[in-house]
């Protein structure tokens, strides 16, 4: 199997302060994790490609400065969205890229709600 | 141009019957395609991936793949009210390996 857990599942805090988020592969070591965004009826949205022991890469319109990623470790990344907004009040996923016999899979977190008040 | 677009639906089938959903990418060089399925307020879960063209089938599940065409679709036979969910078409970035596109989702409903 494959089991990517994240933490918080739901985090409501004021405008302004910082949240992280936590995500961890748990039965495989993960090289690269990616963090989405998905708003209401619409799409997932890359983020970030994380990768163990470098910089992410962030896409186009993504500010690196307000979604700090870092992957500390093989089994760990983590978002922290900081000075958050209302209209950063999103749900976060993550997921872990498994690769095994040149195929390269990807196992999502259950997602994190956040709400900014 | 969208990366990734779906057939919007919403899409209604009887239990027991085929539920076909489509997808169409326009990056030609993708290799890797992937169906998930969201349900409301999780987050998605891998069905099945394809690489090579032609069928590929897993269960109740059938992946079918047409790279000229740039169309990947998902057939799930014997449809199930528990199949109700979104179904999320995802296709590699060719250009960088790991990266995916999604499309916007095709919501799926069985009823009973």
């Amino acid at each position: 199997g494959a089991v990517v857990s994240q933490h918080p599942s739901r985090v409501i805090c004021k405008s302004g302060t910082s949240v992280k988020i936590e995500c961890r592969s748990l039965d495989f070591q993960a090289t690269t994790m990616f963090w989405y965004r998905q708003f209401p009826k619409q799409s997932l949205m890359l983020m970030a490609t994380s990768n163990e022991g470098s910089k992410a890469t962030y896409e186009q319109g993504v500010e690196k400065d307000k979604f700090l990623i870092n992957h500390a470790s093989l089994t760990l990344s983590t978002l922290t969205v900081t000075s958050a907004h209302p209209e950063d009040s999103s749900f976060y996923i993550c997921s872990a890229e498994k690769t095994s016999g040149g195929a390269h899979e990807q196992f999502f977190g259950p997602g994190t709600r956040l709400t900014v008040l | 141009q969208k990366e990734v677009e779906q057939n919007s639906g919403p899409l209604s089938v009887p239990e027991g019957a085929i539920a076909s959903l489509n997808c169409t990418y326009s990056d030609r060089g993708s290799q890797s395609f992937f169906w998930y399925r969201q349900y409301s307020g999780k987050s998605p879960e891998l069905i099945m991936f394809i690489y090579s063209n032609g069928d590929k089938e897993d269960g109740r599940f059938t992946a079918q793949l047409n790279k000229a065409s740039q169309y990947v679709s998902l057939l799930i036979r014997d449809s199930q009210p528990s199949d109700s969910a979104t179904y999320l078409c995802a296709v590699d970035r060719g250009s960088t390996l790991g990266r995916l596109y999604f499309g916007r989702g095709t919501q799926l409903t069985v009823w009973p």
